[in-house]
Order: structure tokens, then C-alpha cells, then sequence
């Protein structure tokens, strides 16, 4: 069974990064899937950050692409995300989660999730 | 990046029909088959409901359907339940090779 788990600071102080690790289990990271992250602010939609694959290749979400590092460890069955700078405006639940094959762009399995709030 | 256009609100009575709508541009819904469907009820992680426009995911109920026209992709669902009281997102890769949600649709089963 695919398993999916968020780790990290709930409390990141403003200016300062974000760091959050999604440790997958149940499943081979390094298989034919991409991982990615997606967040959800308060009162807000569904916002996707990034996406990477286990050879490294990523994808952004044009908006923060500046800000995001995607970073993936299939020794340890692990991805990070890493968010700079970051705002008020970045305080959400974070997900991380597994993003079908095919070329589909469609996340199958998510993890629970895990609030960050931004806030000195 | 806009998000894709969903109605804030729909809602039905045990039984029914109800269809929510998510609109785009050619640039995404339009342009692509990769509309995805995730239906979230409060406190929890969303749960895929459709993929690739029209597409089930094994165990979800075929009350549930996905289409597209044009620019405007829709979620139908069918013989409404209580339990499918929820928050309802719809998404599509873009042209920009990212992922892009609309900003959702609370459905209250009345």
C-alpha cells in the first residue's frame, strides 16, 4: 500500500526558508511516477507548487519558481521542498503526493498533510 | 498563472443530479485531455476522483463522470449521497508544463 508522510517545522518565521520532506512507503520511489508537492492556504483553493522524477527532473509552478528548490533521495525513499523567502501568504497545508504515469498530471495518492504557518 | 473558474457553491437533494463546471483557456482544459477531478471533505487530504477528463480511479463509484467541452470541463454526479458532502477541485496541465486548480466548489447535499 502507497504511503505517504509529510515532515517538518509547523512554524517558519517570515523572510526565513521552508523546508518540508515527504517520506514514501509501500512503493519503489525510483519507479515509472513523478512526486510532487501541492498546498492548500486557508480559505483558499488548491495551489501546485512542483513535481520531480528519480533521475531529477523537475518541473515548477511558474509563479514560484524563483523560490522552489524539489529535491529527491531514492536511497532513502524521500523528496524535499524547500521554499525561500517566504510570507504570510505561503501559511498552508502542505501535501505531498504521487503523480500517475502516462502523462497524466493527476495525483493518485497524497499524504495527510501538514500545516505550516508563517509567523514570527 | 489564474486559477481555473469553478461555481463557488452547487448543491442538490439526496438523489440527484448535480454537474460542477470548471472553466479554462486553450492553454490548458482546452488544450489537453488531463483534466483531473479531486473531491475533499473538511479536515481531510483531497482524493482523486477522475483523471485524463473521464477516467475512474479503481473504487471510485461510477455515480461520478467526467467531460469536457471546449474550453470547460465538467464533474457529474449522479444519485447524490450525504456523504459526498464535500469541497470539489478540478485540474489541468498547462501549456506552461504545470498543473493548475480552480478554486473549488462546496457541494451541499440538502
Amino acid at each position: 500500500q502507497v504511503q505517504l508522510q509529510e515532515s517538518g517545522p509547523g512554524l517558519v518565521k517570515p523572510s526565513e526558508t521552508l523546508s518540508l520532506t515527504c517520506a514514501v512507503s509501500g512503493f519503489s520511489i525510483s519507479s515509472d511516477y513523478w512526486w510532487g508537492w501541492i498546498r492548500h492556504p486557508p480559505g483558499k483553493g488548491l495551489e501546485w507548487i512542483a513535481t520531480i522524477y528519480h533521475n531529477g527532473r523537475t518541473f515548477y509552478n511558474p509563479s514560484l519558481k524563483s523560490r522552489v528548490t524539489i529535491s529527491i533521495d531514492t536511497s532513502r525513499s524521500q523528496f524535499s521542498l524547500g521554499l525561500s523567502s517566504v510570507t504570510a501568504a505561503d501559511t498552508a497545508v502542505y501535501y505531498c503526493g504521487r503523480q500517475l504515469g502516462n502523462d497524466l498530471w493527476s495525483y493518485d495518492y497524497w499524504g495527510q498533510g501538514t500545516l505550516v504557518t508563517v509567523s514570527s | 498563472q489564474s486559477a481555473l473558474t469553478q461555481p463557488p457553491s452547487v448543491s442538490g437533494s439526496p438523489g440527484q443530479s448535480v454537474t460542477i463546471s470548471c472553466t479554462g483557456s486553450s492553454s490548458d482544459v482546452g488544450g489537453f485531455n488531463r483534466v483531473s477531478w479531486y473531491h475533499q471533505p473538511p479536515g481531510t487530504a483531497p482524493r482523486l476522483l477522475i483523471y485524463g477528463v473521464r477516467n475512474r480511479p479503481s473504487g471510485v463509484p461510477d455515480r461520478f463522470s467526467g467531460s469536457k467541452s471546449g474550453n470547460t470541463a465538467s464533474l457529474t454526479i449522479s444519485g447524490l449521497q450525504t456523504e459526498d458532502e464535500a469541497d470539489y477541485y478540478c485540474s489541468s496541465f498547462t501549456s506552461s508544463n504545470s498543473v493548475l486548480f480552480g478554486g473549488g466548489t462546496k457541494l451541499t447535499v440538502l
